[in-house]
């Protein structure tokens, strides 16, 4: 499979825990991003990189949490001391840099949070 | 960012059209239309984009208003695989990755009956 994968599908933790989710992006797409799902809503915008470097990044992303691309291949994004109100889908996307205006951005399955 | 409203939710039957709307009256000149899907229990799915002019692939086609302050997606014959959450987004030009930066609604939940 050639898509963006994205590790572990589903996590249950408990409040206070520490959580990491990981994302591979398709090879050869040096932009990726994270977005943030909750029930009922569309997807909201975490961060993105472009090779290792983190260009942006919204208010929604607090201290609590960190995202990082250390080779400009897979990405983390962690969480610290998990809140019940942190319980969403966390949905990672590529795409390459490219001056053809392809449009797509490609989203993984996502990995979804239960803090209980 | 220029906003788009679409309905909540709309019905089809199988094998059937459906004209999915989405009203962007503040878009700008430079602004992309982009329609992405979202079946359930899965991520986002690019579907179709367009600047001006209609546009036709193998999953849909795109319908750009003239003054550009709407657009309708149009499945030429709903699956049952077509039941999903449609968003309408608009997406800056510009060469920076940022404009992937895409603000979603909550979309337009399809329902298709068999």
């Amino acid at each position: 499979d050639t898509g963006v994968s994205q590790d572990p599908r589903h996590k249950i933790t408990k409040r206070g825990q520490n959580v990491t989710f990981r994302c591979d992006p398709i090879s050869e797409h040096n932009r990726l991003y994270w977005y943030r799902q909750t029930l009922g809503q569309g997807p909201e915008f975490l961060t993105y990189f472009q090779n290792e470097a983190q260009l942006e990044k919204s208010r929604l992303l607090s201290d609590r949490f960190s995202a990082e691309r250390p080779k400009g291949s897979f990405s983390t994004l962690e969480i610290q001391r998990t809140e019940q109100g942190d319980s969403a889908m966390y949905l990672c996307a590529s795409r390459p840099q490219s001056l053809w205006n392809t449009g797509e951005l490609f989203f993984g399955e996502g990995s979804r949070l239960t803090v209980l | 960012d220029a906003k788009t409203t679409q309905p909540n939710s709309m019905e089809s039957n199988e094998e059937e059209p459906v004209h999915l709307p989405c009203n962007h009256s503040t878009i700008s000149g430079t602004d992309y239309i982009h329609w992405y899907r979202q079946l359930p229990s899965q991520g986002p799915e690019y579907v179709i984009h367009g600047l001006t002019s209609n546009v036709n692939n193998r999953m849909a086609s795109l319908a750009i208003a003239e003054d550009r302050k709407s657009s309708t997606l149009i499945l030429h014959r709903a699956t049952l695989r077509d039941a999903a959450v449609y968003y309408c987004i608009l997406r800056a030009l510009n060469s920076g990755g940022s404009n992937y930066k895409l603000t979603f609604g909550k979309g337009t939940l399809l329902t298709v009956n068999p």
